[in-house]
């Protein structure tokens, strides 16, 4: 039990499309990142929040967005949806060095 | 950057020990560590490493790191079907963040009965 839940677990939106991706993660955890595994691939890092402030980014545009709250929850948002965002969302959040991840959500784009 | 590489396939017979390898290019990295992905699913912490330690065990759980040759190992003593899955390191990137993880590929277990 990992304490970090995503929604939700599977959708598919249209290319052009906007999607708003959740988690939910454990009291006191300050610190979560989003990550984008393509098929067959290792996770890629998006961008990581702190205390609710974005706190890195990785190589992807900027239509991808997030925003942390207060109580643990986050969200990644993708605008413009195109057919390569297809792929598993995984939400992380750490306390110190222990990162723990969601089960993931997967989204087709078509 | 940091680069992480891995052999993608491994395959076992069940009771062997399993070992996936992992070498890395960013010496200033500070954690390095082990996830488990089965089908379908995220992904499954299954332990980590401080860079100044050079191994680490819990249960059927050994890391070993080399820091001079950059060399990752996970063993799996008594490999079970159970383990059938993707094996992945990952390792902090030189800016120190710890959420920021930078994976490899992927090491995918077979384990024959």
């Amino acid at each position: 039990e990992t304490g970090v839940t995503q929604s939700p677990t599977h959708l598919i939106k249209t290319r052009g499309q906007q999607v708003t991706l959740r988690c939910s993660s454990q009291s006191g955890h300050n610190t979560v990142s989003w990550y984008q595994q393509a098929l067959g691939q290792g996770p890629q890092f998006i961008f990581q929040y702190y205390r609710e402030e974005e706190n890195g980014r990785g190589n992807f545009p900027p239509r991808f967005s997030g925003l942390q709250f207060p109580n643990y929850s986050s969200e990644l948002n993708v605008n413009a949806l195109e057919l390569d965002d297809s792929a598993l969302y995984l939400c992380a959040s750490n306390s110190g060095n222990t990162i723990y991840f969601g089960e993931g959500s997967w989204l087709t784009v078509v | 950057g940091e680069d992480v590489e891995q052999s993608l396939f491994l395959s076992v017979r069940e009771g062997d020990s399993s070992v996936i390898n992992c070498t890395y290019t960013d010496s200033s990295s500070t954690y390095l560590y082990w996830y488990k992905q089965e089908p379908g699913a995220g992904l499954q912490l299954l332990t980590y490493i401080f860079s100044n330690m050079d191994m680490k065990q819990d249960q059927r759980l050994t890391v070993l790191l080399n820091k001079k040759d950059k060399h990752l190992s996970l063993r799996i003593a008594d490999t079970q079907t159970g383990d059938s899955a993707i094996y992945f390191c990952a390792g902090t990137n030189y800016g120190g963040s710890q959420g920021n993880l930078i994976f490899g590929k992927g090491t995918k277990l077979s384990v024959k009965p």
